[in-house]
C-alpha cells in the first residue's frame, strides 16, 4: 500500500494562469476528496467522488475549479484564471468503506499565486 | 455540522501524557468522535475515534465524557514526533470532515 500521492509537491504560478493538480488515491478506494488548507487553518472541504461520479461541490469551490476522476481512479484538480487568493494547500484524500470510514491524506500540493 | 471548541495550544515534555480536551455540546446521537492529526508540512492522518465507549489503540487512548458532550484525547508518553496540530471532528453520516483551527502540540526535549 503506497499510500495516496499527489503531484506536483509544489507551484509556483502568476495570476491569471491556469494550473492543474493531480491525485493518485490507495488502489481500490472508491472514495476520494479534495481539501484547501490556507495558513493556521484547518482544512476546508472542496469536492468529493465516488468511483467517477462528483457526487458534492462545496460554495468555495468556485466555477474556475473543475475536479474530474475519470475512471474512477486518479482525479485532477484544475484552477483557471488563478488569483493570488487561490494560494493555499491542496489536498487529496480517499477511503474505502461507507460511513465512519478512515481518511488517508496525501502530502498536498502547496500553490503559491504571484 | 457540530462544532468542537479545543484550545489553541498545549506543551509538554517528552516521554510526559498529553491530555487533550475537546468540548462538543451540541454533539447528537448518531455523531461519532475522530481526531486527526496534522505533522508539519504533512496531510492530516488519522488517530483515533469513538461512539461512547473509550477507545484505545497504538497511537493514543480516546476519553468519552458520559454525557458525551466532550472528549479527551490521550497521548501516554509524547514524543517530539508527536508534535502536531490535533484535530477534533464530529461524525454524522456525512462524508466529509469538517476541520476546526485545532490545537497545536509542542513537545519540549
Amino acid at each position: 500500500d503506497t499510500g495516496v500521492s499527489q503531484d506536483p509537491r509544489h507551484k509556483i504560478t502568476k495570476r491569471g494562469q491556469n494550473v492543474t493538480f493531480r491525485c493518485d488515491p490507495i488502489s481500490e478506494h472508491n472514495r476520494l476528496y479534495w481539501y484547501r488548507q490556507t495558513l493556521g487553518q484547518g482544512p476546508e472541504f472542496l469536492t468529493y467522488f465516488q468511483n467517477e461520479a462528483q457526487l458534492e461541490k462545496s460554495r468555495l469551490l468556485s466555477d474556475r475549479f473543475s475536479a474530474e476522476r475519470p475512471k474512477g481512479s486518479f482525479s485532477t484538480l484544475e484552477i483557471q484564471r488563478t488569483e493570488q487568493g487561490d494560494s493555499a494547500m491542496y489536498l487529496c484524500a480517499s477511503s474505502l468503506k461507507p460511513a465512519q470510514e478512515t481518511q488517508y491524506f496525501g502530502p498536498g500540493t502547496r500553490l503559491l499565486v504571484l | 455540522d457540530a462544532k468542537t471548541t479545543q484550545p489553541n495550544s498545549m506543551e509538554s515534555n517528552e516521554e510526559e501524557p498529553v491530555h487533550l480536551p475537546c468540548n462538543h455540546s451540541t454533539i447528537s446521537g448518531t455523531d461519532y468522535i475522530h481526531w486527526y492529526r496534522q505533522l508539519p508540512s504533512q496531510g492530516p492522518e488519522y488517530v483515533i475515534h469513538g461512539l461512547t465507549s473509550n477507545v484505545n489503540n497504538r497511537m493514543a487512548s480516546l476519553a468519552i465524557a458520559e454525557d458525551r458532550k466532550s472528549s479527551t484525547l490521550i497521548l501516554h508518553r509524547a514524543t517530539l514526533r508527536d508534535a502536531a496540530v490535533y484535530y477534533c471532528i464530529l461524525r454524522g453520516y456525512d462524508y466529509k470532515l469538517s476541520f476546526g483551527a485545532g490545537t497545536t502540540v509542542t513537545v519540549r526535549a
